[in-house]
């Protein structure tokens, strides 16, 4: 079974700069997706970015970056010029692919992120 | 705004009693998902539909049923509630369910077992 493991409950970043977070997986398959969730204090889960495994360039959106490593089987966030609306807790997850699997989410525990003014 | 509609949006219920949620998914998908988040157990797949029929099954309760209309539109059911069940249920919807489709959320519903 594919497990996805957050380590650092929690991080701060002051606004503007630049923080990472961390995500590893576990898996014996070769083709799969991962994510990246925000969840602000609303409770709505978002979509942050999603990187295909087939896929070796690291995936951007505006501010959003990760860092896939396959062979490491690590996929961490990074977020450039650090907003105050990026205060939120931010969920890994892991989905497989292919006809024979489900196609549902697995999640890490989550990272809340403070951003300092 | 995902385009995934949960309601209620509150629930406040006492022990033992038997709620439904219900979803309606984005216009055109055909997998629905639920979720349960908790404080003590983080995000948890619950059930997954496609298109009417049971597709993959989670850590859901046989307290708790579920089921996808000919509409799309999908229900979830927890009966015989205890304050344990007490979360944040979520619904999900993709185009289909097994492919690179995104997966959208609603807003959830706050279940409250007192």
């Amino acid at each position: 079974a594919q497990t996805v493991t957050q380590s650092q409950p929690e991080m701060s970043v002051q606004e503007a700069e630049t923080v990472t977070l961390s995500c590893t997986y576990d898996t014996s398959e070769s083709d799969y997706y991962l994510f990246w969730y925000k969840q602000p204090p609303s409770r709505q889960m978002i979509l942050v970015i999603r990187q295909e495994a087939y896929k070796q360039q690291n995936a951007t959106e505006n501010r959003f970056s990760v860092n896939f490593q396959k062979a490491a089987k690590s996929f961490s966030l990074k977020i450039s010029d650090s907003q105050l609306g990026d205060a939120a807790m931010y969920f890994c997850a892991y989905r497989s692919v292919g006809s024979s699997n489900t196609g549902k989410l697995i999640f890490g525990q989550g990272t809340t992120l403070q951003v300092k003014p | 705004d995902s385009g995934v509609t949960q309601t209620p949006k509150h629930l406040i219920t006492a022990t033992g009693q038997r709620v439904t949620l219900r979803c309606s998914p984005r216009s055109g998908d055909l997998s629905v998902y639920w979720y349960q988040q908790s404080l003590d157990q983080g995000l948890q797949f619950l059930i997954q539909y496609y298109n009417g029929e049971e597709r993959a099954k989670g850590n859901i309760l046989e307290r708790f049923s579920a089921q996808q209309f000919p509409d799309l539109h999908s229900e979830l059911n927890l009966s015989s509630l205890e304050l344990g069940d007490s979360a944040l249920y979520f619904c999900a919807s993709s185009l289909s369910g097994n492919s690179g489709n995104t997966i959208y959320f609603g807003e959830g519903s706050w279940l409250t077992v007192v």
